[in-house]
């Protein structure tokens, strides 16, 4: 299994708080993304990166930032958590450029999932 | 823009039936389809791909074929197992991002 660890796992917390959720990876890969999974939705880009201090938006990213100051973390940060950001947060790291030829930019090792539900 | 289109789960079935589970897609130019699983609890591993027309992914017993004819890249097992019971999500890539259907519940009963 690819080595991606994501922190927290749960967390409750009120609307117009902070919340920083972390994604750190033992893999050395280069390209990092942060969905989100909602019922009817299934899995919506929030942001990504392909390289340290090299991120940009997925189509949902409103509410959202993300820094990456070293290859190994990915902090998706929500800076006033709102109840419509209630969902579950999968990070997905992967060594290919996703447009690669072949279709082998598509190969996405994904965490466990943070849970995160705001009241 | 690009998209893709799954049936409505849940989807329920006896152990052993056959199964299939729909998938079309609308996308410029060729793009590289995927099927992905998501067991409970976990997040979504690869289950199988096809990057160009008439390509046939394989694994663990499933199967889907690229039918460029029809935009679509349908899910079939022959003999589902309680051990299958999942969320399947079918996936595009055609230019630079990795777009994911909504799902489909599996529940295989015994």
């Amino acid at each position: 299994d690819a080595g991606i660890t994501q922190s927290p796992r749960h967390k409750v917390t009120e609307t117009g708080t902070p919340v920083t959720l972390r994604c750190h990876q033992t893999e050395n890969h280069r390209y990092m993304y942060w969905y989100r999974q909602d019922p009817g939705h299934g899995l919506r880009l929030i942001h990504y990166s392909y390289g340290v201090k090299d991120t940009d938006k997925g189509e949902v990213s409103d509410g959202y930032s993300v820094s990456r100051s070293k290859t190994e973390d990915f902090l998706l940060t929500l800076e006033s958590a709102t109840s419509s950001q209630t969902s579950v947060y999968f990070c997905a790291i992967s060594d290919r450029p996703p447009g690669l030829a072949g279709g082998s930019g598509g190969e996405l090792f994904f965490g466990e999932g943070s849970r995160l539900t705001v009241l | 823009g690009d998209s893709v289109t799954q049936m409505e789960g849940p989807v329920t079935l006896s152990e052993e039936a056959f199964l299939t589970i729909n998938c079309t897609y609308t996308a410029t130019g060729y793009p590289s389809l995927f099927w992905y699983v998501q067991y409970p609890g976990e997040g979504l591993q690869l289950l199988l791909k096809a990057t160009k027309a008439d390509d046939k992914g394989s694994n663990k017993g499933f199967e889907a074929t690229y039918r460029k004819e029809t935009t679509s890249f349908h899910l079939e097992k022959g003999s589902v197992q309680v051990s299958d019971s999942a969320v399947y999500f079918c996936a595009l890539i055609a230019t630079d991002k990795l777009i994911f259907g909504t799902g489909t519940r599996l529940q295989v009963f015994p």
